[in-house]
C-alpha cells in the first residue's frame, strides 16, 4: 500500500532555530513530491514542488530536498518565525497513481518569539 | 496568476439534504479532482475527473457522491444525501495537460448537523 509518514507530528521551537521536517514513503517510484502549508482552518498553500528527477528545491528560506532510494524528503527552514506558525503537509504522486496525491498527516509546527 | 476557486467558503446543511460543492477550475486545466479532509485527519483523495468522465474514484465516493461538470469552466461535487461523517473541508485541484502538479482552490466547510 502507498503510503506517506510525516515525522515529527508536532514541533515547538524558538524564533531563531533552524529546522527540519521530515517525510517518508513506502514506493520509490514517484512522479513528485509536493510540500504544503496549512493554517488552522485554511485551504492547502504549495510551497514547493520537486519533480522525481530533481534532488532539491530552494524558496526563499525553504529548502526541500528528495531521496528516491530511501523515500525520504526532507523540509528545512531557515531561521524560523512566529509566521512560520502552521501544520506542513508532504503529499507524493506515486507512479502508477498518477491521478490522485497521497498526502501525509502533517508536522504542526509552532515558533515562539 | 490564475487560481482554483470554490464556492461557497461554507456551507451548514441537515442530514439528508443535498448538497452541490462548486469549483471553478484554471482555465487551461484538463484534469479536475476533489478532495476531503475531516477536521484533524488526513486530507484524502475522493476523485479524479479527465474528458467528461470519471477516472478514478476511492471507496470512499460511493452512489452517495457525484461530479460533473455541467459547462465549460465549473466542476461540481453532489452529495445526494449528506451524513454527518460527510463534515469535512472539501478541496477541488486541477492540473494543466502537461506536468503533474496539482493546484489547489481554498476549500469549502461543509458542516452536516
Amino acid at each position: 500500500k502507498q503510503e506517506v509518514t510525516q515525522i515529527p507530528a508536532a514541533l515547538s521551537v524558538p524564533e531563531g532555530e533552524n529546522l527540519v521536517l521530515n517525510c517518508s514513503f513506502t514506493d520509490s517510484a514517484i512522479y513528485n513530491l509536493q510540500w504544503f502549508r496549512q493554517d488552522p482552518g485554511k485551504g492547502l498553500t504549495s510551497l514547493l514542488l520537486i519533480q522525481s528527477s530533481q534532488r532539491e528545491q530552494t524558496s526563499g528560506r525553504l529548502n526541500a530536498s528528495l531521496d528516491k532510494s530511501s523515500g525520504r524528503s526532507t523540509l528545512y527552514i531557515a531561521a524560523s518565525q512566529p509566521g512560520d506558525s502552521a501544520t506542513y503537509l508532504c503529499a507524493v504522486l506515486f507512479s502508477g497513481g498518477y491521478n490522485k496525491l497521497i498526502f501525509g498527516a502533517g508536522t504542526r509546527l509552532a515558533v515562539h518569539p | 496568476e490564475p487560481e482554483v476557486t470554490q464556492t461557497p467558503s461554507h456551507q451548514v446543511t441537515q442530514m439528508g439534504q443535498e448538497v452541490i460543492l462548486r469549483c471553478v477550475p484554471i482555465s487551461n486545466h484538463l484534469y479536475f479532482y476533489w478532495y476531503r479532509q475531516i477536521l484533524g485527519q488526513k486530507v484524502e483523495f475522493l476523485v479524479s475527473f479527465y474528458n467528461n468522465e470519471i477516472s478514478e474514484k476511492s471507496e470512499i465516493f460511493d452512489d452517495q457522491f457525484s461530479v460533473e461538470r455541467p459547462d465549460g469552466s465549473n466542476f461540481t461535487l453532489k452529495i445526494r444525501s449528506t451524513k454527518l461523517e460527510d463534515s469535512a473541508m472539501y478541496f477541488c485541484a486541477s492540473r494543466p495537460a502537461i506536468g503533474y502538479e496539482q493546484y489547489f482552490g481554498p476549500g469549502t466547510r461543509l458542516t452536516v448537523t
